[in-house]
């Protein structure tokens, strides 16, 4: 089972809305979660990270916050433009192996004007 | 500065047919991963460098998967025997050390027909 779930799999908003995506991982012991933005035909660009002491985090239009309590992160994007249509990919490592990363499947965000 | 490179973009090969994927990290990056990506899944972890410590090749599918690096720079993920469930793209990261971001080069798309 993998231990990086992503919710939903795929939604379509209209320029100028807000959208949330949801994470929610198992991995254990948590060192740090990432939020990912993959364009279609190119590699994952680095949006956030968190350790375990961040609760929020803002990239520009793009917030991240994380509950490591309830292991749970969402992806906040306000204002959305047709270039923020992507695969947002859910990430997250664990103490004492931080290079090895549990990706999720991805929210895959289409955004039409 | 240049980012990751990856080559080729695209490789289409015949079943049983060996194939050589290349990736040129980030001068000076110590750490490079190479990852595979499957239509609608997450990037599973196929292998880790760390400049002269050995590999972790703890993600590798199966015997017919290999790697290997040139110092700290260029690296080659060998598939032999290519079967169908090897097509996918792959990816290659580096970093400057194992915990540091990384950055993702933009995959080789590898069809096996």
């Amino acid at each position: 089972k993998n231990q990086v779930e992503q919710s939903p799999q795929s939604l379509i908003i209209l320029e100028g809305k807000n959208c949330t995506l949801q994470c929610n991982y198992t991995v254990s012991p948590f060192s740090n979660l990432r939020w990912y933005k993959q364009d279609t035909g190119r590699g994952p660009v680095s949006l956030t990270i968190m350790t375990f002491s961040e609760n929020t985090k803002s990239n520009g239009r793009y917030t991240a916050t994380l509950d490591a309590d309830t292991k749970q992160s969402s992806l906040h994007i306000t204002a959305s433009q047709l270039s923020d249509s992507a695969s947002y990919i859910c990430v997250v490592s664990a103490l004492w192996n931080d290079y090895k990363l549990s990706f999720g499947a991805g929210t895959t965000v289409t955004v039409r004007a | 500065g240049a980012g990751v490179s990856q080559s080729p973009s695209n490789k289409v090969t015949e079943k049983g047919k060996d194939v050589e994927l290349r990736c040129d990290p980030i001068s000076g990056h110590t750490a490079l991963y190479w990852y595979r990506q499957r239509l609608g899944q997450g990037l599973e972890f196929l292998i880790y460098f760390q400049g002269n410590s050995a590999p972790d090749k703890s993600g590798l599918p199966s015997d017919r998967f290999s790697a290997e690096r040139t110092g700290e720079s260029v690296s080659t993920l060998t598939i032999q025997r290519t079967q169908q469930e090897d097509s996918a793209v792959y990816l290659c990261a580096s970093s400057l050390d194992g915990w540091y971001e990384q950055y993702f080069g933009p995959g080789t798309r590898l069809t096996v027909t």
